[in-house]
């Protein structure tokens, strides 16, 4: 069955970086648009970031374009996210999705991993 | 950017209460919208996607409708289970910001 898990979450310094990671399974990785979304304690969900299925385009939100990297490692079925510049602001639980096709939707994300940024 | 609008942004409701909650685009998203239901502590679910197609595995008590810039979700006889956030999400913008409404919780009455 499809599966994402991701890690790398944990507390650390504003201005410091942090890389998350989401490893897949149960799906040809290879195949699939990747997304990152983010929730903020007791708040909705944010959409972070876009990586096509061959790592050829990537999207930002206007809130961590310039700071904020996605990539992915078709070879190893993993997504990675590299945050640097961290803001308070960036404090979140992390998501990572599968985009499901045509039309666009979510259909499968991880359990997420929690991110705090705190002096 | 396209916006997203829900309303309302909470709600109580009773178990076998029928009701509906309603997203507005800023621009026309054709069918591009999606809704998801997310639990506490829990990721997000999705239930409908192009408006009104069910996703595999919902209950046929959850139904999408709406074009153009206004959507509803409508669950037809609420479960204890139902209790939850709902969001929507537009898939239509170029570049691609899969942009979110801010959720309606659906509370126990």
């Amino acid at each position: 069955q499809v599966q994402l898990v991701e890690s790398g979450g944990g507390v650390v310094q504003p201005g410091r970086s942090l890389r998350l990671s989401c490893a897949a399974s149960g799906f040809t990785f290879s195949s699939y648009g990747m997304h990152w979304v983010r929730q903020a304690p007791g708040k909705g969900l944010e959409w972070v970031a876009l990586i096509w299925y061959d790592g050829t385009n990537k999207y930002y939100a206007d809130s961590v374009k310039g700071r904020f990297t996605i990539s992915r490692d078709n070879s190893k079925n993993t997504l990675f996210l590299q945050m640097n510049s961290l803001r308070v602001e960036d404090t979140a639980v992390y998501y990572c999705a599968r985009e499901g096709g045509v039309p666009i939707f979510f259909d499968y994300w991880g359990q997420g991993t929690l991110v705090t940024v705190s002096s | 950017d396209i916006q997203m609008t829900q309303s309302p942004s909470s709600l109580s409701a009773s178990v076998g209460d029928r009701v509906t909650i309603t997203c507005r685009a800023s621009q026309s998203i054709s069918n591009y919208l999606n809704w998801y239901q997310q639990k506490p502590g829990k990721a997000p679910k999705l239930l409908i996607y192009a408006a009104s197609s069910l996703q595999s595995g919902v209950p046929s008590r959850f139904r999408g409708s709406g074009s153009g810039t206004d959507f509803t979700l409508t669950i037809s006889s609420l479960q204890p289970e139902d209790f939850a956030t709902y969001y929507c999400q537009q898939s239509y913008s170029t570049p691609p910001e899969r942009t979110f409404g801010q959720g309606t919780k659906l509370e126990i009455k």
